[in-house]
């Protein structure tokens, strides 16, 4: 298993600054997983963070709005930048421990951000 | 890539058997079926997977058919703490990365 943890929790901030989400596991781990859920909405994959490469996006993500680091197999962050209140969501993490044979990933507890 | 289809919501009364199903009819050969749950305001929790064969944990029960089109996830004592967003994963193909679909809100009733 893998315990997450989130900073910051919540967050308020204004259109056209930048935050950045920490994301930490007790557990050295190959893959992880940044996903976003708008208010109301299932989850959408915005990016996939392995240490030693470079994050790969999903459709309709790109690296100049959301950069992505992995310095090491515990730690990534997620920067949302020049924010607009359409980013208002819930930012989560996810890893897979046993690097993807077919079990499952744990999530963190979410970053709440509203963009005002 | 596997689309996941599954009833928008869901009644169960506390104590009966929840049976929620999905419907994965595009699913290859090699694709695991994953369940998921999230709780208000938290991340998802790993509930229960499988491939082919029924599965079974502390948690839940995994019931796949024969040709894998379709599955059902049995929560056999429901409790008002199971009340959550239950989500069927097939993660995309050749990947394992999670397409999460829309869920099935469940309600357990008091």
């Amino acid at each position: 298993s893998a315990v997450i943890s989130q900073k910051p929790s919540r967050d308020i901030c204004q259109r056209g600054t930048s935050l950045t989400i920490q994301c930490q596991v007790d557990s050295q781990v190959t893959m992880m997983f940044w996903y976003r859920q708008q208010p109301g909405q299932s989850l959408t994959l915005i990016a996939t963070a392995n240490q030693g490469s470079e994050a790969t996006y999903e459709s309709g993500f790109v690296i100049d709005k959301f950069p992505i680091s992995r310095p090491n197999l515990t730690f990534s962050t997620l920067t949302v930048s020049n924010m607009s209140p359409e980013d208002s969501s819930i930012y989560l993490c996810s890893v897979d421990p046993k690097g993807g044979q077919h079990n499952e990933q744990f999530f963190g507890p979410g970053t709440r951000l509203t963009v005002l | 890539d596997a689309k996941t289809t599954q009833p928008t919501s869901m009644d169960c009364a506390e104590g009966r058997a929840a049976n929620l199903p999905c419907n994965h009819s595009t699913i290859s050969g090699n694709e695991y079926v994953y369940w998921y749950r999230q709780i208000h305001s938290q991340g998802p929790q790993y509930i229960i997977h499988g491939l082919k064969n029924n599965e079974t944990n502390e948690m839940a029960s995994l019931i796949i058919t024969e040709d894998r089109k379709s599955s059902t996830l049995i929560l056999p004592h429901a409790t008002l703490r199971d009340t959550a967003v239950y989500y069927c994963i097939v993660p995309k193909r050749g990947t394992y990365k999670y397409i999460f679909g829309t869920g099935t809100r469940l309600k357990v009733l008091a």
